[in-house]
């Protein structure tokens, strides 16, 4: 248990339809991330929070739209997926450095495993 | 140009066998680096972390070198229980962390 906890597991979902991740974290830390992994690929960022203000938007297409109402929580809405979105979205937090130095540790959750028909 | 890149194996060894992974990375202002395991179907968990002076942590060595900009994993004595895809991990600015694609290994009896 990482203290990051993510639902659904499993997600299906048609191309028409509207549905939402979410995460949760219990660890007192104040950034939180999506990352997708598609197979055989790295990870990829999606979307930072630090203090709940976004801060890395990494070319994501508006079809994901996160929200973060407080440091615990972070969701990512989706709506009018594709069949390429079919991935494993990781929720990841980690402590915000106040530093100039990025040296935070990932604590991730176990992740949504979609498939998009 | 990726800017993690790692093997992606498998490396496929015998139980007792030491095995060395390698990365490189393409931004020369990186200055954090990680080692994550994760394991099939499960999310990366942090192994360990890079330092400039080399770490180890029980049977597990890392080390970083700047001027060739790569870093390595070095594991001792191979358990089962090992065998996992290890995810190479550099800082490519402020709050954001790039992963490689990863090496698998795989331990066998």
């Amino acid at each position: 248990e990482t203290g990051v906890t993510q639902t659904p597991r499993h997600l299906v979902m048609g191309m028409t339809n509207k549905k939402s991740l979410k995460c949760e974290q219990h660890l007192g830390h104040n950034a939180m991330y999506w990352y997708k992994q598609s197979a055989k690929k790295p990870l990829e960022l999606m979307f930072v929070y630090n203090f709940k203000e976004q801060t890395e938007n990494n070319s994501v297409p508006s079809r994901f739209s996160p929200e973060c109402p407080n440091s615990s929580h972070l969701f990512l809405h989706l709506h009018t997926l594709q069949p390429e979105d079919s991935a494993l979205y990781l929720c990841a937090s980690s402590q915000y450095s106040t530093g100039t130095v990025s040296n935070e540790k990932l604590f991730f959750g176990s992740g949504t495993q979609l498939s998009v028909l | 140009r990726k800017e993690v890149e790692q093997d992606p194996g498998p490396f496929n060894v015998p139980e007792g066998a030491t095995v060395a992974f390698n990365c490189t990375y393409s931004n020369s202002a990186s200055q954090s680096f990680f080692w994550y395991r994760q394991d099939c179907r499960k999310e990366p968990k942090l192994l360990m972390s890079v330092y400039s002076s080399g770490n180890e942590d029980g049977r597990f060595t890392a080390q970083l070198n700047r001027a060739s900009q790569y870093i390595s994993l070095l594991i001792r004595d191979s358990k089962l229980s090992d065998s996992a895809t290890y995810l190479c991990v550099g800082s490519g600015g402020y709050n954001k962390l790039i992963f490689g694609a990863g090496t698998r290994l795989a331990v066998h009896p």
